[in-house]
């Protein structure tokens, strides 16, 4: 099955600097591979996906890159702000087959004033 | 429009009890599944289901159970609680067809 390493397990950056997220998938059939952002006490929320044909996406301050190749995919986030601050998961699916995401361990960003 | 939602929110078991976490959807999804939280493990999917009377095993299934005996409703049981089931439990749902995954509040369980 699919396994989905997720580094770092925590991260602080300052307000105004970027933050990076980085994680790597073993199946090669995975194709979709969104991000998710937790904020405390709530449950996980969609901020940005990118499919296996694409391999850039940009929201606003948030950017993810998928290099397919070497099966790693990383969350960008600039000019990062308080509201930032949460636990980060990526994850990876294979669309075409199986119903399930697996998910990466998490990263908890903290943005210092 | 609600989403998910789970009930209970908070809960506090005793070894050997046993419970039942309601998640309820009103977006008429038909795929459902249960995750737990632990510290530096993410999140692992219990049981899932694709659809109204089924269901599945999913990464870590033991010691659980689950029912969806209707589309909006989806189940999961604690026969006999263990101490190693204390954990952050969530629920999302998903349309087919759609990519995106929409999560319960989650349940915080803990058993003595």
């Amino acid at each position: 099955g699919e396994n989905v390493e997720q580094h770092p397990s925590t991260l602080s950056v300052q307000e105004g600097d970027s933050a990076v997220i980085k994680c790597t998938y073993s199946d090669s059939a995975s194709n979709y591979f969104p991000w998710y952002k937790q904020e405390l006490g709530k449950g996980p929320q969609l901020i940005i996906d990118i499919r296996s044909n694409v391999g850039e996406k940009k929201d606003q301050r948030i950017a993810v890159t998928l290099n397919k190749t070497a099966k790693h995919f990383s969350l960008h986030i600039t000019e990062t702000q308080p509201e930032d601050s949460a636990v980060y998961f990526c994850a990876a699916w294979a669309t075409g087959g199986g119903n399930k995401l697996t998910f990466g361990t998490g990263t908890q960003l903290k943005v210092e004033l | 429009n609600a989403g998910v939602t789970q009930t209970p929110k908070f809960r506090v078991l005793k070894t050997g009890q046993s419970m039942t976490l309601l998640c309820a959807q009103d977006m008429n999804h038909e795929y459902m599944y249960w995750y737990r939280q632990d510290p530096g493990m993410g999140l692992r999917l219990i049981h899932y289901s694709v659809g109204e009377g089924t269901t599945a095993k999913g990464e870590v299934p033991d010691g659980y159970n689950v029912s969806r005996l209707k589309k909006q409703n989806f189940l999961l049981g604690l026969e006999s609680a263990a101490p190693s089931q204390t954990s952050v439990y969530f629920c999302a749902s998903r349309q087919t067809g759609d990519t995106e995954a929409f999560f319960g509040q989650g349940t915080r369980l803990t058993v003595v």
